[in-house]
């Protein structure tokens, strides 16, 4: 069964920073990898989404990697601000197998604050 | 474009009773939607897949009389909780597929479930 773990849990840092979370699934069968935001309380956002096909995409200030073989994703974040404070999950989707439900299997997240 | 909202955002009810979360897409037809649920400081965990006209396709461990979903049309699935527990106040997400659009899923703004 898939497993999707992130790393850091928790993450603070000054504004202005550089940083980087990990993501780590256990089967690399995958068909996609999504980066979500969360808000305290609220839905998610999309904010990147990586074809199996793909190494990375970017978006703005945001670059996300993906090293299907290992079964690693990384999402860097430039320049970091206050506003960019939330929980990021990252997930991963394998495509329909004919049976079973197919949807996202989740990270727990990491919970980043960005001091002022 | 790629809108998904829910109803309620936020429900309290007294414990025995049913509640019905209410998913639609507002701009776009959806063959397939998911249902999540996240309890605190805990990921996203898919429940089950709901396809149009057909049976929900739950996860292990979701008991499927407990949690009834109908996709009665392309652009609503509604998800009941039957005589909900305490244990059973979580966050309700759901999210949908574009006909012919890929895998991307687009997520509603979730639903808070507080049960008495």
């Amino acid at each position: 069964k898939q497993e999707v773990t992130q790393i850091p849990a928790a993450l603070s840092v000054p504004e202005g920073e550089n940083l980087v979370l990990n993501c780590s699934f256990t089967d690399s069968a995958i068909y996609n990898l999504q980066w979500f935001r969360q808000d305290p309380g609220k839905g998610l956002t999309s904010l990147l989404l990586i074809q199996s096909s793909q190494r990375e995409q970017t978006s703005g200030r945001l670059n996300a990697s993906l090293d299907k073989s290992s079964g690693r994703s990384t999402l860097y974040i430039a320049a970091s601000q206050p506003g960019d404070s939330a929980t990021y999950l990252c997930a991963v989707f394998i495509g329909y197998s004919g049976g079973g439900a197919d949807g996202l299997t989740f990270g727990k997240g990491t919970h980043l604050i960005i001091q002022p | 474009g790629a809108v998904v909202s829910q109803h309620p955002s936020w429900v309290i009810c007294k414990s025995g009773t049913s509640v019905k979360i209410e998913c639609r897409s507002l701009d776009f037809q959806a063959t397939t939607m998911f249902w999540y649920r996240q309890f605190p400081k805990q990921s996203l965990m898919l429940m089950a897949t709901s396809n149009e006209g057909s049976k929900a396709t739950y996860e292990q461990g979701v008991e499927k009389d407990k949690f009834l979903i109908n996709h009665a049309s392309l652009t609503l699935s509604t998800l009941t909780v039957t005589s909900a527990h305490p244990e059973d106040s979580s966050f309700y997400i759901c999210s949908a597929e574009i006909v012919g659009g890929g895998e991307t899923q687009y997520f509603g703004p979730g639903t808070r479930l507080l049960v008495l």
